[in-house]
């Protein structure tokens, strides 16, 4: 059974950065591209961007472009979620989620809380 | 970017009634939509994919359908354990989520 475990919570002064992580166990890392979602207090979610781990590549939504940075580390099947420039907007949980067989988000982290604070 | 426009906002209903949510593209997304139901405290959970497949464990009393920029989520008799906000997702070209139905109980 796939899962993903994301890192702990985190507070953060405004104009600093934030590094998540996404680990997989039970399953093949690199099968299987990874999204970041987030969901901001009392708002819908909101796709962040995604790795595909075969082509080593990456695809930012427009919004956060400059300010994203998704990265994976193969040989501990762990994928990064930095962002930078933090601002009080950027409070929210941050979910990874796997692309399952269809391409869609079939398997989810728990989730990891980012709070932005002077 | 494609918009998906969820309506509506808020669904009132009870236990034992039909729900029926729906979720608007901007353009085209052909067939590749899904739902997901969202809990407080909880991540979501895919629901149905391509449209109209229903994810594994999904029972059978949650239904999607359309295609091109019209879908419906449908669920047949309302369980308790079914109120929650539940938000479409096209993948078809830089992801995006509707912006949710809370569906609660009245």
């Amino acid at each position: 059974q796939v899962q993903l475990v994301q890192s702990g919570a985190e507070v953060k002064k405004p104009g600093s950065s934030v590094k998540v992580s996404c680990k997989t166990s039970g399953g093949s890392f690199g099968s299987y591209a990874l999204s970041w979602v987030r969901q901001a207090p009392g708002q819908g979610l909101e796709w962040m961007g995604r790795f595909i781990p075969i082509l080593n590549t990456t695809s930012n939504a427009q919004k956060f472009q400059g300010r994203v940075a998704i990265t994976a580390d193969t040989s501990t099947n762990t994928a990064y979620l930095e962002l930078t420039s933090l601002r009080s907007e950027d409070t929210a949980i941050y979910y990874c989620a796997r692309y399952g067989g269809y391409y869609y988000l079939d398997v989810w982290g728990e989730g990891t809380a980012v709070i932005v604070s002077s | 970017d494609i918009v998906l426009t969820q309506s509506p906002a808020t669904l009132a209903l009870s236990p034992g009634d039909r729900a029926t949510l729906s979720c608007r593209a901007s353009e085209s997304v052909f067939s590749y939509l899904a739902w997901y139901q969202k809990k407080p405290g909880q991540a979501p959970r895919l629901l149905i994919y391509d449209a109209s497949n229903r994810a594994t464990g999904i029972p059978a009393r949650f239904s999607g359908s359309g295609s091109g920029t019209d879908f419906t989520l449908t669920i047949s008799s309302l369980e308790p354990e079914d109120f929650a906000v539940y938000y479409c997702h096209q993948r078809i070209r830089s992801d995006t989520f509707g912006q949710g139905t809370k569906l609660e109980i009245k």
